[in-house]
């Protein structure tokens, strides 16, 4: 079955510390892996992509890496600032040419002065 | 550029109503997604279109239904609705070439209450 975990749920860290998330899946045949952030009431804006032969983009403060072989994707924060403070989306795509994506739960970041 | 631009922002409806739910992409994007996402849980796929065409369907009941425009805006319908229909009905738009590794756009979803 393709299933998409996040871990933790949630996470409360001090303003100015850096995070990592983690993502585990199990999608097959896997095509892509995204990071996506949502705030509160909005909708979800992408991060980054990462393909099989990528095992690591950075999007300003935010580093992804994907290590395909162990099927496992982290989200590195840096520096964290107050507007960080969102739930951090995996998602990950196959290659059914259906355009299957696979969502995590997400965590939710709470960064506080 | 105008991103994606979903209407009504929040909609209230009462059990058996029907809904619709409206989207238009951002400028030279064909493939429009329609996601529910339920209060704590995660996204859940509903439907995509391109071209017109329904492309790929999510695990949800025919009563979820919806079409593409030929300026590629898209309607969503739901119809009987149910109290766990209540929702953030959010929907997406990407470039078709390469679709899929494109990123795909969200809007801000339309907030569907069920009374």
């Amino acid at each position: 079955k393709n299933q998409v975990e996040q871990s933790p749920q949630s996470l409360i860290i001090l303003e100015g510390k850096n995070c990592t998330l983690q993502c585990n899946y199990t999608v097959s045949p896997f095509s892509n892996l995204r990071w996506y952030k949502q705030d509160t009431g909005r909708g979800p804006v992408s991060l980054t992509i990462m393909t099989f032969s990528e095992n690591t983009k950075s999007n300003g403060r935010y580093t992804a890496t994907l290590d395909a072989d162990t099927k496992q994707s982290s989200l590195h924060i840096t520096a964290s600032q107050l507007s960080d403070s969102a739930s951090y989306i995996c998602v990950v795509g196959d290659q059914t040419g259906a355009n299957n994506l696979f969502f995590g739960t997400g965590t939710r970041l709470t960064v506080i002065p | 550029e105008a991103g994606v631009t979903q209407s009504p922002t929040h909609l209230i409806k009462t059990r058996g109503q029907q809904a619709t739910l409206r989207c238009s992409p951002i400028s030279g994007h064909t493939s429009v997604y329609w996601y529910q996402q339920a209060l704590g849980l995660g996204l859940q796929f509903l439907l995509w279109y391109d071209e017109g065409e329904e492309r790929n369907r999510g695990n949800f009941p025919p009563r979820f239904s919806g079409r593409q425009f030929p300026n590629y805006s898209s309607e969503l319908n739901v119809n009987a609705l149910e109290l766990e229909d209540s929702a953030l009905y959010l929907c997406a738009s990407s470039l078709r070439t390469g679709h899929s590794n494109q990123p795909q756009h969200f809007g801000d979803g339309t907030r569907l209450s069920i009374l």
